[in-house]
């Protein structure tokens, strides 16, 4: 059973710090998604990466996977009150019909 | 945006009833999954389908079951119903990657309170 450690469990900050959150590993994936969802809502597709070493950036949010393909990172750069939400990483060991293994999440508040 | 709808948004119902949902898509996707998301466990597998018929479960399946007799449609049955039941549930289904792998794309959700 692979399993997907996310930290941290919950994060506060002020509008324009920066911040990270790491989805940790033993497992090796063929995948990881990352995801935000925002309360009553379904999680919201951000980013896939599937290269070792893979790092993608999204205006102000930078994602990297694992050399070792078993741990990801999300940045996110001055932060903003719309960021806020619940981040969610999921990892993929097959290529296709494959199933995911979710993190616990981190619930992000930022701050006005 | 995946195409993917489910019914009933919200439901109340009590324990001992059947009760159905119903995810639906509009892209003809192979696989299809449902999960259900709980505080402190994240989202969880119960049943995935990779086909018309074609079913399997997931790691928390017991008590569930689900059916998919079309493409676009498949249905998530809890016989009856508990209060340990009591969660959010979500559909959703996989699509390709241009480079190869593929990626899940999630339905709204639908609260169920099991009273």
């Amino acid at each position: 059973t692979q399993l997907l450690e996310q930290s941290p469990q919950f994060l506060s900050i002020q509008e324009g710090e920066n911040l990270t959150v790491y989805c940790n590993s033993s497992s090796v994936f063929s995948s990881l998604q990352w995801y935000r969802q925002e309360p009553g809502e379904g999680p919201v597709l951000l980013v896939t990466v599937v290269t070792g070493g893979e790092v993608k950036k999204l205006k102000r949010l930078t994602f990297q996977f694992g050399d070792a393909r078993k741990d990801s990172s999300l940045h996110i750069t001055a932060a903003q009150p719309g960021d806020t939400g619940l981040y969610l990483c999921a990892g993929s060991v097959g290529t296709s019909g494959s199933r995911l293994t979710f993190g616990e999440g981190t619930q992000l508040t930022v701050n006005p | 945006d995946a195409g993917i709808t489910q019914s009933p948004r919200h439901k109340v119902t009590e324990t001992g009833t059947p009760v159905t949902l119903r995810c639906h898509q509009t892209e003809n996707h192979r696989y299809m999954y449902w999960y259900r998301q709980d505080p402190g466990h994240g989202l969880r597998l119960i049943h995935y389908s990779y086909g018309v018929k074609d079913t399997d479960k997931g790691e928390v399946s017991d008590g569930y079951s689900v059916s998919r007799s079309k493409t676009e449609d498949f249905l998530l049955t809890l016989e009856s119903a508990t209060s340990s039941q009591t969660s959010v549930y979500f559909c959703a289904i996989a699509r390709g990657l241009a480079g190869g792998g593929e990626t899940q794309y999630f339905g709204p959700g639908t609260r169920l309170l099991v009273l």
